[in-house]
């Protein structure tokens, strides 16, 4: 079936660097865009960045513009999110999601998310 | 950015009613319009996409409506398995997509 791993969360101070790793197995992985989306603990969902099924195209959301970069490896079924620059705002939950052939914003489905905390 | 508005923020009901959530856009959508079941500790499910399709194998009892800027989503007989917390998201602005708040609904 159909599934998406997260892995790469931790504790990291402001300033800080991390990199998050998504893996997909299920589905021909190199046919979907994907994107990362967030969750600030006991806050609602935050779309932070898509990439094409090629890699050739990505989008971040302003919040995160110049700090993350999403990336993808199609030969290894996996998604990245480096994340540079942590603020304490970025504390959340971060989760990978499948949408389509095309950008569609129809995210299904979605991985069991990694936490990442910053704080000092 | 287009804002999406749910309402209400949360609801407590029984099981069996008929529960009705609706969501607001702050401009014209379309029908670019999904809705999301989110239980504690697990990671968002699409139940309902472009405004009224059902999503693969989610239930029958979950229905979705609207067009423009306003839209519902209701289930129609509430089973135990159905308190979460549902998210509408806009998919229109696909350089910004939003979601709502989110609604919580919670065991009368």
């Amino acid at each position: 079936q159909v599934q998406l791993l997260e892995s790469g969360g931790g504790l990291v101070k402001p300033g800080g660097s991390l990199r998050l790793s998504c893996a997909a197995s299920g589905f021909t992985f190199s046919d979907f865009y994907m994107s990362w989306i967030r969750q600030a603990p006991g806050r609602g969902l935050e779309w932070i960045s898509y990439i094409s099924s090629s890699g050739s195209t990505i989008y971040q959301a302003d919040s995160v513009k110049g700090r993350f970069t999403i990336s993808r490896d199609n030969a290894k079924n996996s998604l990245y999110l480096q994340m540079n620059s942590l603020r304490v705002e970025d504390t959340a939950v971060y989760y990978c999601a499948r949408d389509g052939a095309f950008f569609s914003g129809m995210f299904d489905p979605w991985g069991q998310g990694t936490l990442v905390t910053v704080s000092s | 950015d287009i804002q999406m508005t749910q309402s209400p923020s949360s609801l407590s009901a029984s099981v069996g009613d008929r529960v009705t959530i609706t969501c607001r856009a702050s401009q014209n959508i379309n029908n670019y319009l999904n809705w999301y079941q989110q239980k504690p500790g697990n990671a968002p499910k699409l139940l309902i996409y472009a405004a009224s399709s059902l999503q693969s194998g989610v239930p029958s009892r979950f229905s979705g409506s609207g067009s423009g800027t306003d839209f519902t989503l209701t289930i129609s007989s509430l089973q135990p398995e159905d308190f979460a917390t549902y998210y509408c998201q806009q998919s229109y602005s696909t350089l910004s997509i939003t979601f709502g708040q989110g609604t919580r609904l919670e065991i009368k």
